[in-house]
Parts: structure tokens; sequence; C-alpha cells
């Protein structure tokens, strides 16, 4: 099955900076990548995601970036603020066992820290 | 207005026992999935159902039963509590197919005593 490795898993920074998380996954059958945001007791929340015709998006101060051909995927966040902190976490979409439909893997998590 | 809901938030109960957690959304969506968080905040998926037609079922104990009574709804059993079920429920679902955005619930904390 799918296996999403997310680095690093804590990503202390100042705010302005920018802050970059990676992940890499195994299926190169997967063809959705969702980054999402969980806030301190709360449910994760989509921030951005990308489809695999694509090798970048782009939102406001929030970017990912595809490579298919290395199978692995990044989100690019600028101008931090303390707002921003938060556990991010990266998925990968495969077809759930011979369906059409699709069966999320998430990564580690990556607790984000943004100092004022 | 909440697009996917669940009930109760919090639950705490003794080993052995049997209790129920609930998801609705709102949302149009047809299908719904409940994911497991651990104590280190890593997310696994435990089912999906489309149209109330189970789609997943991951290498979860049998002592997990999902019951979707209609595609708005997608309620967990869980039977004879063990002290490893604690953790985060969250409820999600989406409108179907593989790239479609998951939306999640707030989530339920279910501590096992």
């Amino acid at each position: 099955g799918e296996n999403v490795e997310q680095h690093p898993s804590t990503l202390s920074v100042q705010e302005g900076d920018s802050a970059v998380i990676k992940c890499t996954y195994s299926d190169s059958a997967s063809n959705y990548f969702p980054w999402y945001k969980q806030e301190l007791g709360k449910g994760p929340q989509l921030i951005i995601d990308i489809r695999s015709n694509v090798g970048e998006k782009k939102d406001q101060r929030i970017a990912v970036t595809l490579n298919k051909t290395a199978k692995h995927f990044s989100l690019h966040i600028t101008e931090t603020q303390p707002e921003d902190s938060a556990v991010y976490f990266c998925a990968a979409s495969t077809n759930a066992g011979g369906t059409s439909y699709g069966k999320l893997t998430f990564g580690q998590g990556t607790i984000l820290t943004v100092h004022p | 207005d909440t697009a996917v809901s669940q009930t109760p938030k919090y639950l705490v109960t003794q080993m052995g026992n049997d209790k129920s957690i609930k998801c609705e959304q709102n949302l149009g969506h047809d299908t719904m999935y409940w994911y497991k968080q651990d104590s280190k905040k890593f997310l696994k998926i435990m089912f999906s159902y489309n149209n109330k037609e189970l789609i997943i079922n991951e290498t979860v104990p049998n002592r997990f039963s999902p019951k979707s009574p209609d595609k708005a709804h997608l309620n967990l059993h869980i039977n004879s509590l063990e002290l490893g079920d604690s953790a985060v429920y969250f409820c999600a679902s989406s409108q179907g197919g593989q790239v479609e955005t998951q939306y999640f619930g707030p989530g339920t904390r279910l501590l096992v005593l």
C-alpha cells in the first residue's frame, strides 16, 4: 500500500520567515495530494491541494510543488505569522481496493511554531 | 452552519463498555469516512462508505462496526472498549471519487479508563 513520509516532525521559525515541509510517497499511482492544517482541539482543515497533472500551485502565502518523477511534494509558507502555528499534514490519495474511490494516506505531521 | 458534525465531543468510559459516536454531514456528499488519530497525532483511515455502501475497511478489530443509515450519516459503534481505543476519532466526507477534497469534523476525544 501507499506510504507517506513527512519531514521535519517539528519546525520552529521566526515571524516573517519562510517554512518548508516535505513529503515523499511510494505509490506512483497516487494522483491527488492535499495538505491539511490542524489547530489544537480541532479537526484537520484543507489548506491547499495539488493534482498529479500540475507541478505547482499557489494560494496567497501558501504554495505546493509536486515532483512526480521523484515522488515528492512540498508545502511552502512565506511571511509566516503566529497564527500559522499548527500541525500540518500531507497526504496522498490512491484508489481503494480496485475501486474508483480515493483512500488518503497521511504523513506523520509537522508541528510548526512561529515565534513573534 | 457546521458542515461535518460529530457527537459527542468528549467520551470518557470504562474498559469493557460499548459506546457509539455519531456523525452527520450537511454538504450533500456521497462518501463518508472514519479516521483514528493516536496520541502521536498519526491519522489513519478506518472505514469509508459511499451511498451507504462500505468501500474501505482497513485492518480494524471487528469490535468496531460502522453503520450508515443514509448517506448523510455515518455512525461508529465500538464494543468491549479497550485502553488502546483511547484516541481522537474524526469523521470526514467528500463528494466521492479519488481526487475529491475530504472535509473533517471536529473530532470525538475518547478516553477509556
